[in-house]
């Protein structure tokens, strides 16, 4: 059984551009949700995607958008990236939609915003 | 807007001291789930709590749900350095939507 897994681990990017981050869920799993963890803070939930839908948002700007595919893999993408944007991006996947169901998380992305 | 506030924040002890690290909030949750994570890496699910007063025990970490489904605590005992990292605490609110509020996390760092 193949876990969580993200890319890149690590990205570096200077303010006003825009990122892709990616997500591939744990197998057998449909639900996927992003969370951002700051540092020295516990991670905040953006959004979850359940069979390509959202099914949830979290508190944060339209510029943070996402996307589910067919193999329920999944992107995050962050527009016009500002300072505060720096952070660790998480992603978890879990087999039902809502939190009814355990989620697994992936090892992260480390975004950098300069 | 619903708080999950977790106590200590910061906690140094030696191998095998015990210790206990809380969770609390003014709102109820349906289930409420602890995780260990370590530097550079997600958070690893130890434990998912769901009836009030329930316990559960993982070899020597012990979880207690509160009663009301407001709070949870996280007992060790016997302290290894391997037990080393961030604690974390989520509660579900329930329903369809998918977000765990979480806890800042408990620091914990076990000396030899």
């Amino acid at each position: 059984e193949t876990g969580v897994t993200q890319s890149p681990t690590h990205l570096i990017k200077t303010r006003g551009q825009q990122v892709t981050l990616r997500c591939s869920s744990q197998s057998g799993h449909n639900t996927v949700s992003w969370y951002q963890q700051a540092l020295g803070q516990g991670p905040q939930f953006i959004f979850q995607y359940y069979r390509e839908e959202e099914n949830g948002r979290g508190n944060f700007p339209p510029r943070f958008s996402g996307l589910q595919f067919p193999n329920y893999s999944s992107e995050l993408n962050v527009n016009a990236l500002e300072l505060d944007d720096s952070a660790l991006y998480l992603c978890a996947s879990s087999g039902i939609a809502g939190v009814t169901d355990t989620q697994y998380f992936g090892p992260g992305t480390r975004l950098t915003v300069l | 807007t619903q708080l999950l506030e977790q106590s200590p924040q910061f906690l140094s002890i030696q191998e095998g001291e015990n210790l206990t690290v809380y969770c609390n909030s003014s709102s109820v949750f349906s289930s409420l789930q602890w995780y260990r994570q370590e530097p550079g890496e997600g958070p690893v699910l130890l434990v998912t709590v769901v009836t009030g007063g329930e316990v559960k025990k993982l070899k020597r970490l012990t979880f207690q749900f509160g009663d009301a489904r407001k709070d949870s605590s996280l007992h060790i005992t016997a302290a290894q350095p391997g037990d080393t990292g961030l604690y974390l605490c989520a509660g579900a609110c329930g329903g369809s939507q998918g977000n765990l509020i979480f806890g800042k996390g408990t620091k914990l760092s076990v000396k030899p």
